[in-house]
């Protein structure tokens, strides 16, 4: 089973909520991805959590703030952001990291910011 | 500068027939991985297949296959007898062992099979 489940499919919000975008893996992997996709473009790398650390932050704006509960779960909190910020937003999981490791990607939840 | 090139936009094949997808990178670290994505547009990346630097044979998943030539840093997709559902976008993607939890993606091809 190569399943990343990612909740919610859609969301809008305005500029001035707080909301939070979750990840759930069960297939005991270690290592945890948040990418942002715009359209017709490849996914852009935001942050990487490897053993429950935050080992990658892209320079990513303090609007977007990642969380590590556990070694399943991933939540990406929102707050204050910008209509750029529109966008597919991509979860993915691999074993442990390294350069033989396949990352497995949830379905993404579709960002909508007014 | 840029790791791994997609030199193909946009790219047409008719149904039933096999389509290769380019990709070329660059890389100094002896030791990487080469993955290929599908992308429909529900959105969703679809593990394709795996290539590692070290590894002698070609990789093959089934109608995919892995066209793998190190001396010119190139690892095209082929895709035998095209379906209809192979429409999507195609990113190549590469891992460096020095890079360790970096994944770096090209920047796709779009793929459409014609009935």
């Amino acid at each position: 089973d190569t399943e990343v489940t990612q909740t919610p499919k859609h969301l809008v919000m305005g500029m001035t909520n707080k909301k939070s975008l979750k990840c759930e893996q069960h297939m005991g992997h270690r290592a945890m991805y948040w990418y942002k996709q715009k359209a017709k473009k490849p996914p852009e790398l935001m942050f990487v959590y490897s053993y429950e650390k935050l080992s990658i932050n892209e320079s990513v704006p303090s609007r977007f703030s990642p969380e590590c509960p556990n070694s399943s779960l991933l939540n990406l909190h929102l707050h204050a952001l910008q209509p750029e910020d529109s966008a597919l937003y991509l979860c993915a999981s691999s074993q442990r990291g390294g350069n033989t490791d396949t990352q497995y990607f949830g379905p993404g939840t579709r960002l909508t910011v007014l | 500068a840029q790791k791994i090139t997609q030199t193909q936009p946009g790219m047409f094949v008719q149904e039933k027939e096999a389509v290769t997808l380019d990709c070329t990178y660059d890389t100094s670290d002896p030791s990487y991985g080469l993955f290929w994505y599908k992308q429909p547009s529900s959105g969703e990346m679809i593990f394709l297949i795996y290539q590692g630097s070290y590894d002698q044979q070609n990789a093959t998943e089934g109608r995919y296959s892995l066209n793998f030539q190190k001396a010119r840093k190139s690892a095209n997709l082929v895709i035998s007898a095209s379906q209809l559902g192979d429409s999507a976008m195609y990113f190549c993607a590469m891992r460096e062992k020095t890079s360790y939890d970096k994944v770096i993606f090209g920047p796709g091809t779009s793929l459409s099979v014609i009935p």
